[in-house]
């Protein structure tokens, strides 16, 4: 089955600085990969997603990369802010044989002031 | 609109005794998969529904765990006999679309379960 794994585990960075954090995946089939942030005690919730078919995808301050060939995803975030702070997971699906999620083990940004 | 909801949002369960949490996906998904998260981890897949039809339990982890959606929307999660290891939070969460297609997971606000 699918394995993601993602890094670092926890990051940190002054505001205004940005933030990069990196995942990779083990099923070249996956072709759907969502990154989620979860503040503490919350729902995840979807911040961007990209599909196996764009190399690239930015949302304001957001951006996500994919490498097929090297089974690399990576999401930026730019001019961080104190509520980026949050655990961020990024995901991998292969909506051919079945939509599930298989997540990574998330990173714990924090934005210092 | 209402998004996912779960109940109850906390449940403390003695070992031995046999829990029952509930999800109530948006209305009108067809998708609904339930997720165990354990402290400090990404969600684990569970189970997977398209309307009523249960077309994935590869992730439960022991004949302990059973889910169902009769009638295609609420879906109850049941576990027989708690241990401390099924000590999680237990993610619902729905899609408006069924397999083979990609679209965005919502999630619930979660269970959390603690076996004493």
């Amino acid at each position: 089955g699918e394995n993601v794994e993602q890094h670092p585990s926890t990051l940190s960075v002054q505001e205004g600085d940005s933030a990069v954090i990196k995942c990779t995946y083990s099923d070249s089939a996956s072709n759907y990969f969502p990154w989620y942030k979860q503040e503490l005690g919350k729902r995840p919730q979807l911040i961007i997603d990209i599909r196996s078919n764009v190399g690239e995808k930015k949302d304001q301050r957001i951006a996500v990369t994919l490498n097929k060939t090297a089974k690399h995803f990576s999401l930026h975030i730019t001019e961080t802010q104190p509520e980026d702070s949050a655990v961020y997971f990024c995901a991998a699906s292969n909506t051919g044989t079945a939509s599930k999620l298989t997540f990574g083990t998330g990173t714990r940004l924090q934005v210092t002031l | 609109g209402a998004g996912v909801s779960q109940s109850p949002r906390y449940k403390v369960a003695k070992r031995g005794q046999d829990v029952a949490l509930r999800c109530d996906p948006i209305s009108g998904h067809v998708s609904l998969f339930w997720y165990q998260q354990a402290l400090g981890q990404g969600p684990e897949f569970l189970t997977y529904f398209q309307n009523e039809a249960q077309l994935d339990k590869s992730g439960l982890p022991s004949d302990r765990f059973f889910a169902e959606r009769p009638e295609g929307s609420v879906s109850t999660l049941k576990i027989q006999r708690t241990q401390q290891e099924d000590s999680a939070v237990y993610l619902c969460a729905s899609s408006p679309v069924g397999l083979a297609a990609t679209y965005e997971q919502y999630f619930g606000p979660g269970t959390r379960l603690t076996v004493t």
